[in-house]
C-alpha cells in the first residue's frame, strides 16, 4: 500500500498570503493518479485537483496542483476567508487508494 | 440537484451489524462507479469500498473484507453497505462517493458508533 505524508501538520497563514502544500508519497504514484480535497469542519470533503493538475469543476483558478512521482504540491495563490480548512492529498493509481493525513490550514 | 445522502447509522453495539443506504439524485446513477468512505472522529479519511456502475467490479479495504458488503440498486439510484461483526474501530462517519479513483461528489455523511 502506498503511504502519502502530507506536511506540514498544519500551516498559519493570513488572508491574502500564499500556502503551499506537500503530499509525499512511499512509491511512485502512477499516471499522476493524485487529486486533492479541501474539508472545512461538519462537512464532506470536496474535489479540488485530479491528476495532479487538473482542477475539478467549479474550483477556483487559484487553485493549482504539481509534481509526479513521489512529490506533489497543491499551491494556493492568495488565501480568500473560505480557504481556511483542512487538505487532503489522495492517491489512486494503485489499490487500495490511499490519502494522506491532512494539513490544517488555519488563520494566524 | 446533483446529490448524494446517507442514511442507516446510529449506535450499535460490538458483533452488531447495520446497513447504510446512499440515495442518488440528479444525475444518471447507473453510469457512475460509487465508494464508501470513513472518517473516525477527529481522524482522517479511509476508503472502505468500490463497486462499478454494474456491480460486475468489487473491492474491499483489507480492514472490513470479509464483514462488510457493497452493493447497488440502479433501479432505485441507491448504493449500500452492509455491515457485520461491527467493531469499535468501525467507529465514523461514512460518505458514500461518487467516481473512478478521485470523487467527485460526496454525501454529507452518516454517523456509525460502536460502543457497548
Amino acid at each position: 500500500e502506498i503511504v502519502l505524508t502530507q506536511s506540514p501538520g498544519t500551516l498559519s497563514l493570513s488572508p491574502g498570503e500564499r500556502a503551499t502544500l506537500s503530499c509525499r508519497a512511499s512509491q511512485s504514484v502512477s499516471s499522476s493518479y493524485l487529486a486533492w480535497y479541501q474539508q472545512k469542519p461538519g462537512q464532506a470533503p470536496r474535489l479540488l485537483i485530479y491528476g495532479a493538475s487538473s482542477r475539478a469543476t467549479g474550483i477556483p483558478d487559484r487553485f493549482s496542483g504539481s509534481g509526479s512521482g513521489t512529490d506533489f504540491t497543491l499551491t494556493i495563490s492568495r488565501l480568500e476567508p473560505e480557504d481556511f480548512a483542512v487538505y487532503y492529498c489522495q492517491q489512486y493509481g494503485s489499490s487500495p487508494e490511499t490519502f494522506g493525513q491532512g494539513t490544517k490550514v488555519e488563520i494566524k | 440537484e446533483v446529490q448524494l445522502v446517507e442514511s442507516g447509522g446510529g449506535l450499535v453495539q460490538p458483533g452488531g451489524s447495520l446497513r447504510l443506504s446512499c440515495a442518488a439524485s440528479g444525475f444518471t446513477f447507473s453510469s457512475y462507479s460509487m465508494n464508501w468512505v470513513r472518517q473516525a472522529p477527529g481522524k482522517g479519511l479511509e476508503w472502505v469500498s468500490y463497486i462499478s456502475s454494474s456491480s460486475s467490479t468489487i473491492y474491499y479495504a483489507d480492514s472490513v473484507k470479509g464483514r462488510f458488503t457493497i452493493s447497488r440498486d440502479n433501479a432505485k439510484n441507491s448504493l449500500y453497505l452492509q455491515m457485520n461483526s461491527l467493531r469499535a474501530e468501525d467507529t465514523a462517519v461514512y460518505y458514500c462517493a461518487r467516481g473512478l479513483g478521485n470523487f467527485d461528489l460526496w454525501g454529507r455523511g452518516t454517523l456509525v458508533t460502536v460502543s457497548s
